[in-house]
């Protein structure tokens, strides 16, 4: 049983546009979000995080939204750029003994930035 | 200062045959967490330690897999008996402790290759 899903296996959208891409997840226990980024025959880099107290984290060009009621959230890049493209995983958290549980990841997205 | 750092790098075994995976964690990070992704999947969980000891064994798939950490800095995964089906990209995590921010940062991974 997934609890957190994404559903896109891939995204492709056009330089200098908005990438959305999206995660919903099943556990109402989770509490901390997270999105990575991974490029092939590397680690995933951590990108940005929301808490579940907020339904808003802004960095830079990437924002991640939380809809808690939908159990869904969602990053949005804009400007697009061709640096990009790569894979983007969701990924949860629950506080339990100070958060240190394993993640729980998505299967990804792979975003692919048209020039 | 360096990243999360892991050998090696590819490995390519034979059916049966046991095999050990190396983490260097992040210098001063007590918690570290291993994972793997077969191809088309999310990161599963696999064990999670803080310092020396793993409160959360839960990921670990089956007793052919084992970890330990030893002076509260590199870890080894141990896979005894490889099976195909262990074919996977192990990867390593670390975060600076129970108490820090939920991100965890990654190495590069161990590619496993089970003929």
């Amino acid at each position: 049983d997934q609890q957190v899903k994404q559903n896109s296996p891939s995204l492709s959208v056009q330089e200098g546009r908005i990438s959305i891409l999206n995660c919903d997840y099943t556990n109402s226990m989770f509490d901390y979000f997270l999105w990575y980024k991974k490029y092939p025959a590397e680690g995933p880099t951590f990108l940005i995080s929301i808490s579940s107290i907020k339904d808003k984290n802004e960095d830079g060009r990437f924002t991640v939204f939380l809809n808690k009621s939908a159990k869904h959230l969602s990053l949005h890049i804009v400007p697009s750029q061709p640096g990009d493209s790569a894979v983007y995983f969701c990924a949860a958290s629950v506080r339990s003994g100070g958060g240190a549980d394993g993640l729980t990841f998505g299967k990804g997205t792979h975003l692919i930035i048209q020039p | 200062g360096a990243g999360v750092s892991q050998s090696p790098s590819n490995k390519v075994t034979e059916k049966g045959k046991d095999v050990e995976l190396r983490c260097d964690p992040i210098s001063g990070h007590t918690a570290l967490y291993w994972y793997r992704q077969s191809l088309g999947q999310g990161l599963e969980f696999l064990i999670y330690f803080q310092g020396n000891s793993a409160p959360d064994k839960s990921g670990l798939p089956s007793d052919r897999f084992s970890a330990e950490r030893t002076g509260g800095s590199v870890s080894t995964l141990t896979i005894q008996r490889t099976q195909q089906e262990d074919s996977a990209v192990y990867l390593c995590a670390s975060r600076l402790g129970p108490d820090s921010s939920y991100e965890q940062y990654f190495g590069p991974g161990t590619r496993l290759t089970v003929t």
